[in-house]
């Protein structure tokens, strides 16, 4: 059981929009700490793809973007391109357990 | 260009120790006020945090596996080690190193990651 909850998968058809939800608690996401999301393709290492919420890496396309409000975080991604499946990952900070935490991931399939 | 390259034991038996490092080229592992990772993933499931090291070395580490593991730097030769005893079936994983970074004092992220060394716990 992971700390943070995401949905275990989504799908859009191309050139829709998709969002996945991160959903923690008072303490994490809740209190104030930053949520980070990454990009797992099959067979590689993850890829951050946000940070700081709302922050794109340099070379992460504008589809990508990132939210948060309370104890619920959200990426949305526009424009659903195949080359988009993947697993996507959120992280934040849990100052009970005084380390890092991920959400159980979310597969993203383009229909 | 910053790359991490973990390496070690991949296939090692139940009750002993698991021993990776993991090589940073590119820059150097004190410089800037980074963090240093070890994140692990069971065959088809998703990351857990296993620890970090941090630039004042300390460390803080995941509790379930807490009274286990031992991270370290070896500023000497620009590498991250981590060690895990007692090992089960369930530590079998991929096991990433990754620098971490914070915008604004409110938890790391994780912008650079090794390719993952598979290990194996064999009864």
């Amino acid at each position: 059981q992971s700390v943070l909850t995401q949905p275990p998968s989504v799908s859009g058809a191309p050139g829709q929009r998709v969002t996945i939800s991160c959903s923690g608690s008072s303490s994490n996401i809740g209190a104030g700490y930053d949520v980070h999301w990454y990009q797992q393709l099959p067979g590689t290492a993850p890829k951050l793809l946000i940070y700081a919420n709302s922050i794109r890496p340099s070379g992460v396309p504008d589809r990508f973007s990132g939210s948060k409000s309370g104890t619920l975080a959200s990426l949305a991604i526009t424009g659903l391109q195949a080359e988009d499946e993947a697993d996507y990952y959120c992280q934040s900070y849990d100052r009970s357990l005084s380390g890092s935490v991920f959400g159980g991931g979310t597969k993203l399939a383009v229909l | 260009q910053l790359q991490l390259q973990e390496s070690g034991s991949g296939l090692v038996r139940a009750s002993q120790t698991l021993s990776l490092t993991c090589a940073v080229s590119g820059d150097s592992i004190t410089s800037g006020d980074y963090s240093w990772s070890w994140i692990r993933q069971p065959p088809g499931k998703g990351l857990e945090w296993i620890g970090s090291i941090y630039h004042s070395m300390t460390t803080s580490y995941n509790p379930s596996l807490k009274s286990r593991v031992t991270m370290s730097v070896d500023r000497s030769k620009n590498q991250l080690s981590l060690k895990l005893t007692s090992l089960t079936a369930a530590d079998t994983a991929l096991y990433f190193c990754a620098r971490g970074d914070y915008f604004d004092s409110a938890g790391y992220y994780f912008d650079s990651w090794g390719r993952g060394t598979l290990v194996t716990v064999s009864s």
